[in-house]
């Protein structure tokens, strides 16, 4: 069964410019979230989508972005981005459910703003 | 709102030893899930146990087990007979259940990250 997949593994944006990055949940998770790693914020969480929802949102300006569509692949965008952005941003897919509470990541996107 | 605590940014450890990683949290929720991830250098988180809160027994994964403390909000993970690829940074995290069908949002603590020395 493949994993989560998040592309592209890497990207450099100039300040200013609007970034997409994309996540193929595993087959059959029909919830994804998004968590942004920083080093001096740590893992924080971004929102996360069920059945082309938003359900929950963590405390991020509104240029920050997602969206899900029907075969459960997300997107989030970011706009006019900041050289705060800089981070990683690890997308993870659950099943829902009392049993199926476990989270499994995708290997990150690494942002750069210059 | 919940907060996770992890007090010991570094550990060590020799090869084959035992090391204990510290975690607490606070939360008024009764209902919820602990678990410990472990980030190497690849960085993709990878699950390594969890622990079901209504649940009194620690749960065990092989060389990993945990010693659950509802009471006093504690939650450490022990690596026994550690391995050089044991060498990460972990992280504890806190998820609150709010239905049969409702997960919300992971909540993570700053991570240890420990190295294993041969």
């Amino acid at each position: 069964k493949a994993g989560v997949t998040q592309t592209p593994r890497y990207l450099i944006k100039t300040r200013g410019q609007q970034v997409t990055l994309s996540c193929s949940p595993i087959s059959g998770h029909r919830s994804v979230s998004w968590y942004q790693q920083t080093p001096g914020q740590g893992l924080q969480f971004l929102f996360e989508y069920f059945s082309e929802t938003q359900r929950n949102k963590g405390n991020f300006p509104g240029r920050f972005s997602g969206r899900q569509f029907s075969n459960s692949r997300s997107e989030m965008n970011v706009s006019t981005l900041e050289l705060g952005d800089s981070a990683l941003y690890l997308c993870a897919s659950s099943l829902l459910g009392r049993r199926n509470t476990e989270a499994f990541f995708g290997q990150g996107t690494r942002l750069t703003v210059v | 709102a919940q907060t996770v605590t992890q007090s010991q940014p570094e550990m060590s450890v020799q090869e084959a030893e035992t090391v204990t990683l510290s975690c607490t949290y606070d939360t008024s929720e009764s209902d919820y899930y602990l678990f410990w991830y472990k980030q190497p250098p690849s960085r993709q988180m990878i699950l390594v146990i969890r622990q079901e809160a209504y649940k009194q027994q620690n749960a065990t994964e092989n060389r990993f087990s945990v010693n659950f403390q509802k009471a006093a909000k504690s939650f450490s993970l022990k690596i026994s007979d550690s391995q050089l690829g044991d060498a990460a940074m972990y992280f504890c995290a806190y998820r609150r259940l709010i239905s049969n069908f409702g997960n919300e949002k992971l909540t993570f603590g700053t991570g240890t990250r420990l190295t294993i020395i041969p």
